[in-house]
């Protein structure tokens, strides 16, 4: 199977600083596409992010931004000026598009990232 | 908008007996999906529907568990008998098929406990 491995289980950090959560991915096909996800604690997923394998330009939105590098398989998160909010797991995933385009719900995710972040 | 409706949000059983779980997606998705996350480890998809239609139920166990998604709307899931290494959360999500954004919007889940 082709995985997505988020080395980090838990990262703890103070307010105000920032947060880099790392993604790691394979794959073997030429057109995937790229995720990540929020889980806070009442534990519904909420989607942050989507990218495809041919954009490879790093994104910002507010205070998360987005590192994609193709060459060495790596989407990483990054959070800027962390809040208390921002406590939660952090999933990264990843999908295959297939003929039809229906495969986009198949996002094979990895472990998560616990981030806390105290006052 | 309304979001995805799951229930029960908790339910505990013994090992062998049966439970089922509903689905009320967003309205106007065509898609439903069936994800199982257990403590500690991402969501894994056990099957995937398009209108009232399998799309993808190659991960679905099969011998016990169970998926419809009558007249494409809501959606029951059900294992039958239940097992120890059944306990997890079960995710219900659903998305948009018009917009292709592949964002899916996920329910609250449904925490099982199997003793």
């Amino acid at each position: 199977a082709q995985k997505v491995t988020q080395a980090q289980t838990e990262i703890s950090v103070v307010e105000k600083e920032d947060v880099t959560l790392d993604c790691v991915y394979e794959t073997r096909d030429t057109t995937y596409y790229l995720f990540w996800y929020k889980q806070p604690p009442s534990g519904e997923l909420v989607f942050l992010i989507r990218r495809n394998s041919f954009d490879e330009q790093n994104e910002i939105s507010g205070r998360y931004s987005w590192n994609f590098q193709k060459s060495t398989s790596s989407f990483n998160f990054t959070i800027t000026a962390s809040q208390v909010v921002d406590s939660a797991v952090y999933f990264c995933a990843r999908a295959v598009e297939h003929a039809g385009g229906t495969s986009y719900g198949k996002l094979t995710f990895g472990q998560g990232t616990i981030l806390t972040v105290h006052p | 908008e309304a979001g995805v409706a799951q229930s029960p949000r908790y339910k505990i059983i013994e090992k062998r007996q049966s439970v089922a779980f509903w689905c009320n997606p967003i309205s106007g998705h065509a898609t439903l999906y069936w994800y199982q996350q257990i403590l500690g480890q991402g969501p894994k998809l056990l099957i995937q529907f398009q209108n009232n239609g399998v799309v993808d139920d190659s991960q679905l166990p099969k011998d016990r568990f169970s998926a419809e998604r009558l007249k494409g709307v809501d959606s029951t899931l059900k294992i039958q008998p239940a097992k120890l290494e059944d306990s997890a959360v079960y995710l219900c999500a659903s998305s948009s098929d018009r917009r292709y954004t592949g964002e899916l919007f996920f329910g609250e889940g449904s925490r099982l406990t199997v003793l």
